[in-house]
């Protein structure tokens, strides 16, 4: 039973760089994605990027168009853990965090774990 | 957002209600689909059409056709009132993308 455990600061003033980590625990597929989504008050889910766990992809990653230029997600095999780092926060960014796995395969494209969330709230 | 769904969808307790999610991307990539209670972070409730994780209720099952996905609940419970998402690849196929969800009332 695969379980994600996230951590990460809950407060930031606006201008800085929210930093969280997700750290994955139990077996892993080198056809997963490691993924970050979030969720505005009140809105619906927002894919923000992943990250292949394979290095044979060169840890490939994709990224919301939208928030392209702010993003990075990046991984550490060794320690089976993954960060998202957004640069020059806004109050827009104020949202709960997910992290995730997304499994893939030919046509399969889906999230079978979920990490709890962490609710990242910007405010001067 | 590249997956629609209905913003909200009411059913009697006991009936039976069909989600569904649009997209041009799901002529190639399966939906998945999430669950969402208030407070609560989202649950895989199918994934691959119509394949259901383990614990997953036998009243939750998956459709496919064309663009369109769906997903159908039976025997609808008063503890089925939650918010329900899609998800796929998008058209370009390296992207992830999420529909913007349905709310799901039982009357």
């Amino acid at each position: 039973q695969v379980q994600l455990q996230q951590w990460g600061a809950g407060q930031l003033r606006p201008s800085e760089t929210l930093s969280l980590t997700c750290a994955v625990y139990g077996k892993s597929y080198s056809s997963d994605y490691w993924s970050w989504i979030r969720q505005s008050p009140g809105k619906g889910l927002e894919w923000i990027g992943e990250i292949s766990r394979s290095r044979s992809t060169n840890r490939d990653t994709n990224y919301n168009p939208s928030l392209k230029s702010r993003v990075s997600i990046s991984a550490d095999a060794s320690r089976n853990q993954f960060s998202l780092r957004l640069s020059s926060v806004t109050a827009a960014d104020t949202a709960v965090y997910y992290c995730a796995r997304i499994r893939t395969g030919g046509y399969f494209y889906y999230i079978d774990v979920w990490g709890k969330g962490t609710t990242v709230t910007v405010s001067s | 957002s590249e997956l629609t769904q209905d913003p909200a969808v009411s059913v009697a307790l006991g009936q039976t209600v069909k989600i569904t999610c649009q997209g041009d991307s799901l002529r190639t990539f399966y939906a998945a689909w999430y669950q969402q209670k208030a407070g609560q972070a989202p649950i895989n409730l199918i994934y691959g059409v119509n394949n259901r994780p383990s614990g997953i209720s036998a009243r939750f099952s998956g459709s496919s056709s064309g663009t369109t996905a769906s997903l159908t609940i039976t025997g609808v419970q008063a503890e089925d009132e939650a918010d329900y998402y899609c998800h796929s690849r998008d058209s370009s196929g390296t992207l992830g993308v999420f529909g913007g969800g349905t709310r799901l009332t039982v009357l």
